[in-house]
Parts: structure tokens; sequence; C-alpha cells
């Protein structure tokens, strides 16, 4: 069975902090999606990474996939109280029917 | 806007009822999903169709049916209700053109189970 573990789980931090969110597993996966999700309301995709080692950024978000394809980082920079919200990791195995397997999810509050 | 629809956003029922939850979709997107989502759990994939009549079990099925008998359509089915299928449950696409695992997801339905 695969897993994706998310750390940390809960994250308050104040307005113009630097922070990470780690997604780790121990299958490979074929592609790996970041998620955002606000109270009330369905995820909503922030990027796919897909080849190993790849980083893609998103104004104040770096998204990293690791080299081997099992683990992925998110790092805010100067973080702002409207990224406030539940990000979520999800990873893709090869059988490429959309079935995801999510992260528990990180709640992140940031206070002005 | 992935044009998804779920209904109903809200519904309080009591254990041992039947439960249907609707998912329309506008755009005849061929996969769609189900997925219930806890506290500590993430998402969790239940069922998930790849067309017309055709489907398949996720990693938590059991307590759930689907069917899907037009593209639009993705219906989930609680046969008799239990304390533990309380939970929001979201319907997602995978919309055309897009890389697999890039799923939009509808507002969900939150069904509270007495």
């Amino acid at each position: 069975t695969q897993l994706l573990e998310q750390s940390p789980q809960f994250l308050s931090i104040q307005e113009g902090e630097n922070l990470t969110v780690y997604c780790n597993s121990s299958s490979v996966f074929s592609s790996l999606q970041w998620y955002r999700q606000e109270p009330g309301e369905g995820p909503v995709l922030l990027v796919t990474v897909v080849t190993g080692g790849e980083v893609k950024k998103l104004k104040r978000l770096t998204f990293q996939f690791g080299d081997a394809r099992k683990d992925s980082s998110l790092h805010i920079t100067a973080a702002q109280p409207g990224d406030t919200g539940l990000y979520l990791c999800a990873g893709e195995g090869s059988s490429n029917t959309g079935k995801l397997i999510f992260g528990q999810g990180t709640t992140l509050q940031v206070k002005p | 806007d992935a044009g998804i629809t779920q209904s109903p956003r809200h519904k309080v029922t009591e254990t041992g009822t039947p439960v249907t939850l609707r998912c329309h979709q506008t755009e005849n997107h061929r996969y769609m999903y189900w997925y219930r989502q806890d506290p500590g759990h993430g998402l969790r994939l239940i069922h998930y169709s790849y067309g017309v009549k055709d489907t398949d079990k996720g990693e938590v099925s059991d307590g759930y049916s689907v069917s899907r008998s037009k593209t639009e359509d993705f219906l989930l089915t609680l046969e008799s209700a239990t304390s533990s299928q309380t939970s929001v449950y979201f319907c997602a696409i995978r919309a055309t053109g897009y890389n697999t695992g890039e799923l939009f997801f509808g507002e969900g339905s939150r069904l509270t189970v007495l």
C-alpha cells in the first residue's frame, strides 16, 4: 500500500517568515501534485512535478520533487496571510488512471 | 471552473438509511472520482469511473456503491449509512488535456450520520 507522510501537520507563523512542508514516501510516484484547500471548498491544484529532481516556482512558492521520485517539498518565502489554508500533497502510481494517494495535509496559519 | 456540481451540499441522516450523493459535470470528461476527507487522513479514494458504466473501487470502497449511466453524472450511494461514514465527500474530474493526477474538485458534500 502506498502512503504519503506529510509534515508538519500544523504550522502557525508570522507574516514574512519562511516555511517548508515535506511529503515523504517509500514508494515511487509517476507524478506528484500539490493542492491548496480553503474551508468549505474543494482542493485546488497548485502544481505537478513529474521528473526526479524537478524544481518548479509559483511566485513565492517553490516545489521540488526528489531525485528518486519518492518525496517532495513545498517552500514558501515571506509568507503572507493570504497563504493561510490546507496544503495537500498527492502522488500517482504507475496506473495512469488518476488515482491519487494523498498526504494527511498541512494546515498553515499565517498571522499578520 | 471545471463545471462540477455536487448535491446535496449538506445532509444529516440517521444510521441505516440510504443516501445518494450526486456529482454533475458539464464538459464530458471521461474520468470521475469520489473521495472522502476526514481529519488526519487527507483525502481517500472511494470509487472512480473511466466511462459510462465503467467503474472501479478505490482504497475505501466498503459500504459504498456507484453508478454512472451517463457521462455527466456520477452517483455515490451509501446503502445503509453508518456513523463512520460521516465525512466530507468530494467529487473530482480529470480534465481533458491535463496530465494524469491533475484533478479538479467540486465544492464537497458534508454528510452527518447520527
